[in-house]
């Protein structure tokens, strides 16, 4: 257990809102990610961090976007909320100096 | 991007049952984990293995870097082994950025 937690754990929204999803960790790790799963699709990283203001985008970035103020909570945020973003979105760990991430519970996004 | 393919795309066994799950990949990488998604929907790391074989009791992983393939092996399979299992593969450096095959479900039965 790494000791993340993610909330919510479940949302509905409608279209257009802003919806911010958070992440959190209790052993100040220096990396956290943000993938999203779907169906057909496995999971596909949307955003990282590697450190505190320290964030890159990954594969699938588009209409999200992170913030990391603290090193124990990433943000990730959907300005303007589209189904196209429904999805499960999980966040993750690795520990300085080894590769081995380590996931949270995930948050199951639905947007109507 | 570097593609992930993974093999069979679903498999069902009976308990007591072994198995081989096949991960391959298109291009050089030093970075490969194995993960198991249970049918609640929580992923747990098995192994990180960019290289060479590893076991941990039943499970057991064996990645040729040089051929582009990982083989996760499951042996005496139970009802708690059913669920997903990911392949992911990536870099090492600032962050391990991982991208991941679309898994072998596996369902074991009594």
């Amino acid at each position: 257990d790494a000791g993340i937690t993610q909330s919510p754990r479940h949302k509905v929204t409608e279209t257009g809102t802003p919806v911010t999803l958070r992440c959190h960790q209790t052993e100040n790790h220096r990396y956290m990610y943000w993938y999203r799963q779907d169906p057909g699709h496995g999971l596909r990283l949307i955003h990282y961090s590697y450190g505190v203001k320290d964030t890159d985008k990954g594969e699938v970035s588009d209409g999200y976007s992170v913030s990391r103020s603290k090193t124990e909570d990433f943000l990730l945020t959907l300005e303007s909320a589209t189904s196209s973003q429904t999805s499960v979105y999980f966040c993750a760990i690795s520990r300085q100096g080894q590769e081995t991430q380590y996931f949270g519970p995930g948050t199951r996004l639905l947007v109507l | 991007g570097i593609q992930v393919e993974q093999s069979p795309p679903d498999l069902i066994l009976q308990e007591g049952a072994n198995s081989t799950l096949r991960c391959n990949f298109s291009d050089s990488v030093n970075n490969l984990q194995w993960f198991h998604q249970n049918p609640w929907g929580q992923l747990i790391n098995l192994f990180y293995i960019p290289s060479g074989t590893k076991q941990n009791g039943r499970l057991s992983a064996t990645t040729v870097a040089t051929e582009r393939y990982s083989l996760l092996y499951i042996s005496s399979s139970q009802t708690t082994d059913s669920g997903v299992y990911f392949c992911a593969v990536g870099g090492t450096g600032t962050a391990s950025k991982l991208t991941f095959g679309t898994g072998t479900r596996l369902q074991v039965t009594l």
